[in-house]
């Protein structure tokens, strides 16, 4: 079975851009949460979706948005990018909503100068 | 929000040492405490997880202790290899109204010497 798998792997834009990036997850699995990982803050939860509706969020500005498709794809975008928002972004799926077990990606490095 | 407070930050240890990551937790309602383990260049990955009613769970070279009054559990790696470098994370599950969700520790950076 195929794993989580997340794109594009690298990512630089400048200040004030927006970017959007996608996650694949495990076939059958319909749960996708996104995490922010920098080396300061460690792993920081940005928001979880589960059947196309966003079921938690984290503490981030509206600047991170995201947004689950009927195949369980999911999208984040990030909006006027700020140099602080450089950090790999992981996303990570699982069965259902809640469940204590979670597979992550390799993540996203986004590099915002 | 549930605070999960790890430590140490890096940890060097000797091929064939004992390498030991601690965490403590706030909320004693948790359910599930696990531990994860990052390479470079990857996504975390579930190493070995415990629920409170055992004190104790053992995969292989990998050990949870688990102190419920202290609320704190810990991770055990014997034998310790220079394979075994890597950023291991504790967790544990916390509530936003009626939505579960993984909190993190910071992570500990292990290096094993060879």
């Amino acid at each position: 079975k195929a794993g989580v798998t997340q794109t594009p792997r690298y990512l630089i834009k400048t200040r004030g851009q927006q970017v959007t990036l996608s996650c694949s997850p495990i076939s059958g699995h319909r749960s996708v949460s996104w995490y922010q990982q920098t080396p300061g803050q460690g792993l920081q939860f940005l928001f979880e979706y589960f059947s196309e509706t966003q079921r938690n969020k984290g503490n981030f500005p509206g600047r991170f948005s995201g947004r689950q498709f009927s195949n369980s794809r999911s999208e984040m975008n990030v909006s006027t990018l700020e140099l602080g928002d450089s950090a790999l972004y992981l996303c990570a799926s699982s069965y259902r909503t809640g469940d204590n077990e979670q597979f992550f990606g390799p993540g996203t490095r986004l590099t915002v100068l | 929000q549930q605070q999960v407070k790890q430590s140490p930050q890096s940890l060097i240890v000797q091929k064939g040492g004992i390498s030991i990551i601690n965490c403590a937790y706030e909320n004693t309602a948790f359910d599930y405490f696990p531990w994860y383990q990052q390479f470079p260049g990857k996504g975390p990955a579930l190493l070995i997880a415990i629920r409170p009613d055992v004190s104790e769970k053992k995969e292989g070279r990998f050990t949870i202790s688990f102190n419920k009054s202290a609320k704190q559990f810990s991770l055990h790696i014997m034998d310790s290899q220079p394979g075994d470098s890597a950023t291991y994370f504790c967790a544990a599950p916390s509530f936003r109204g009626s939505a579960r969700q993984l909190t993190f520790g910071s992570g500990t950076q292990l290096t094993v010497l060879p």
